[in-house]
């Protein structure tokens, strides 16, 4: 592992469901990202947590909650999702938050929505 | 919104053969501009950066070259090999601080 670990790995769920995501980070980094990659719009930006406070909302519908206790923990929980939300989602950390630093990527959380 | 351009959508190149993506972007005040590579099935991978400072940076078969008055940066694979395919993702300025990721580049390396 990279240093992000997220789970699960894979996920279905109904319409009605609601579930977590979970991502954890061991790099010791500052900032934390969620990701949708979908075969439509690769690598679309979610929310953006900078020492656990949101910094970026990019628009993202109500049924995806983002949560994040601490700088090392990110969830996005989700309810009433539709079939569109299909996708894999990422998360990812850096060092801080800004433009000039890399991302280090989990392996994502394929999800289906049935 | 600032964006990141990327081109070609797909690359098919033979083995031993060069590769070049190319991405231009918009917003004048970046500093940094980074590669990721992501095999099938696999999680996005930084194979190489650059900063602002420099034109050109080489690791092994892989460099990136940045123009920045022109706004264009882009990846070039060198000798290429089959585990060389994969998507290849620029990143570049998004505005307010955050990166903003191309659309991606499906390179396939043809034996």
């Amino acid at each position: 592992e990279t240093g992000v670990t997220q789970t699960p790995r894979h996920l279905v769920m109904g319409m009605t469901n609601k579930k977590s995501l979970k991502c954890e980070q061991h790099l010791g980094h500052n900032a934390m990202y969620w990701y949708k990659q979908s075969a439509k719009k690769p690598l679309e930006l979610m929310f953006v947590y900078n020492f656990k406070e949101q910094t970026e909302n990019n628009s993202v519908p109500s049924r995806f909650s983002p949560e994040c206790p601490n700088s090392s923990h990110l969830f996005l929980h989700l309810h009433t999702l539709q079939p569109e939300d299909s996708a894999l989602y990422l998360c990812a950390s850096s060092q801080d938050w800004g433009q000039n630093y890399g991302y280090t990527f989990g392996s994502g959380t394929r999800l289906t929505v049935v | 919104g600032e964006n990141v351009e990327q081109h070609p959508s797909t690359l098919s190149v033979q083995e031993g053969d060069s590769a070049v993506i190319k991405c231009t972007y918009s917003d004048s005040a970046s500093n940094y501009f980074p590669w990721y590579k992501q095999e099938l099935g696999k999680r996005p991978q930084l194979i190489i950066d650059i900063r602002s400072n420099v034109g050109e940076k080489k690791d092994q078969r892989i460099a990136v070259t940045l123009n920045k008055t022109a706004k264009h940066f882009s990846l070039h694979i060198t000798e290429t090999q089959p585990e060389d395919s994969a998507v290849y993702f620029c990143a570049g300025p998004g505005g307010a601080q955050k990166l903003v990721f191309g659309q991606g580049t499906r390179l396939t390396i043809n034996p």
